[in-house]
């Protein structure tokens, strides 16, 4: 089946900083690719949709500012937690979609911001 | 509340016994689709289904979607502790989105 990469699998910064979180689809080009949160012994949450080419799509809640998305090619979508504190601290899931719309996740981000 | 419920929240269950869970949607779902997951690791396809009726198996893990398409079960038969884990299930309900909604998962544990 199609691969998803995520980079790096862990991450560990201060608070304040900007983490990027990088997801690639190995083998298969991906118009669009979601970006979901997930806390603990809770379900993944949708933060953005985001699209090759155009700005991305933020599910109600979600600050767009605070969560940069860029989808710079049909392969690679970024997310960026800018100024980050603790409660941002969680594991970000990326998915991509193939061409017959099958979706495929990465294997995740654990984030811990200190 | 919400669009996909799933239950129960947690299960426990003796090595060998059979379990089912349970995946209710508020809307008629355009796919269904039911993941295992630990926490802190990506998810790991297990099914999808599509259409009203069907079901589908994989080794001793059996998924149904009902005809009305809002209702989903996931059944181990014979589990083992390599069952354990979150089951998720994740619904698309616009043919065209792609995007999934995912219900809160069921933690599963299998006692040797």
């Amino acid at each position: 089946g199609a691969v998803v990469s995520q980079h790096p699998s862990w991450v560990i910064c201060k608070s304040g900083t900007s983490v990027k979180i990088e997801c690639r689809s190995l083998d298969f080009q991906a118009t669009t690719m979601f970006w979901y949160r997930q806390f603990p012994k809770q379900s993944l949450m949708l933060m953005a949709t985001s699209n090759e080419g155009s700005k991305a799509t933020y599910e109600q809640g979600v600050e767009k500012d605070k969560f940069l998305i860029n989808h710079a090619s049909l392969t690679l979508s970024t997310l960026t937690v800018t100024s980050a504190h603790p409660e941002d601290s969680s594991f970000y899931i990326c998915s991509a979609l193939e061409v017959y719309n099958e979706q495929f996740f990465g294997p995740g981000t654990r984030l811990t911001v200190l | 509340s919400q669009e996909l419920e799933q239950s129960p929240q947690s299960l426990i269950v003796q090595e060998g016994k059979n379990l089912t869970i349970n995946c209710t949607s508020s809307k008629t779902l355009y796919g269904l689709y039911w993941y295992k997951q630990k926490y802190g690791e990506g998810l790991i396809f297990l099914m999808m289904l599509q259409k009203g009726g069907e079901e589908k198996s994989h080794e001793k893990i059996t998924a149904k979607l009902d005809e009305k398409k809002q209702q989903s079960s996931l059944h181990i038969t014979a589990s083992q502790p390599s069952h354990a884990g979150i089951y998720l299930c994740g619904a698309d309900y616009n043919t065209n989105a792609g995007k999934s909604t995912f219900g809160d998962g069921t933690t599963l544990t299998v006692k040797p």
